[in-house]
């Protein structure tokens, strides 16, 4: 059973409107949560994270939020710029160990 | 040559070949791991290496056998492997698996990943 999921396999945004990415994840145990970016042939980067004792961090246009209650995150990127069509990935991690376990991504498209 | 370097970065093998995945992290990290990512499948965790010493293997296949000699190398041999092992396979690196940044998190730099076919 996977423990974070995308729901949304793909979105479309026009250029300079806001772009939402959503994530649910079902572990309690889960503290710390990452968003990765993919371009085609090239490895995942990272994005931004944020603890769970947050509910929101901003990285210049990047803004995740984070509701525990509802075991729910979101990656908030504002203005969209083509350059930011990319997989997005959210990824948890938690005690025991710090592994990740990462979401099925999220193909944003924006366009000009 | 910077960050983690993957070779090679696509490889086409029958199901009696043996082959070898290579990675090489120039960041002076500690942990090194694999991952596959099937095509609409999440990123499944293969294995993972914390100061050369095997840490984690998620029930992968023995046709699947990681080496670490040192702590920037990773290798992923390959054998008998079947068509639905064709997949993206990517190494990653990180400071340490169980030690945590600042920011509390375990940040993994990823290579671009060896493209693998298995006919």
């Amino acid at each position: 059973d996977q423990q974070v999921k995308q729901n949304s396999p793909s979105l479309s945004v026009q250029e300079g409107r806001i772009s939402i990415l959503n994530c649910d994840y079902t572990n309690s145990m889960f503290d710390y949560f990452l968003w990765y970016k993919k371009y085609p042939a090239e490895g995942p980067t990272f994005l931004i994270s944020i603890s769970s004792i947050k509910d929101k961090n901003e990285d210049g246009r990047f803004t995740v939020f984070l509701n525990k209650s509802a075991k729910h995150l979101s990656l908030h990127i504002v203005p969209s710029q083509p350059g930011d069509s990319a997989v997005y990935f959210c990824a948890a991690s938690g005690a025991p160990g710090n592994m990740l376990t990462f979401g099925g991504g999220t193909r944003l498209m924006v366009k000009p | 040559e910077t960050g983690v370097t993957q070779t090679p970065r696509h490889l086409v093998m029958g199901m009696t070949n043996k082959k070898s995945l290579k990675c090489e992290q120039h960041l002076g990290h500690n942990a090194m791991y694999w991952y596959k990512q099937s095509a609409k499948k999440p990123l499944e965790l293969m294995f993972v290496y914390n100061f050369k010493e095997q840490t984690e293997n998620n029930s992968v296949p023995s046709r699947f056998s990681p080496e670490c000699p040192n702590s920037s190398h990773l290798f992923l041999h390959l054998h008998t492997l079947q068509p639905e092992d064709s997949a993206l396979y990517l190494c990653a690196s990180s400071q340490d698996d169980r030690v945590r940044l600042f920011s509390g998190a375990n940040v993994l730099t990823f290579g671009a990943g060896s493209r693998l076919t298995v006919l």
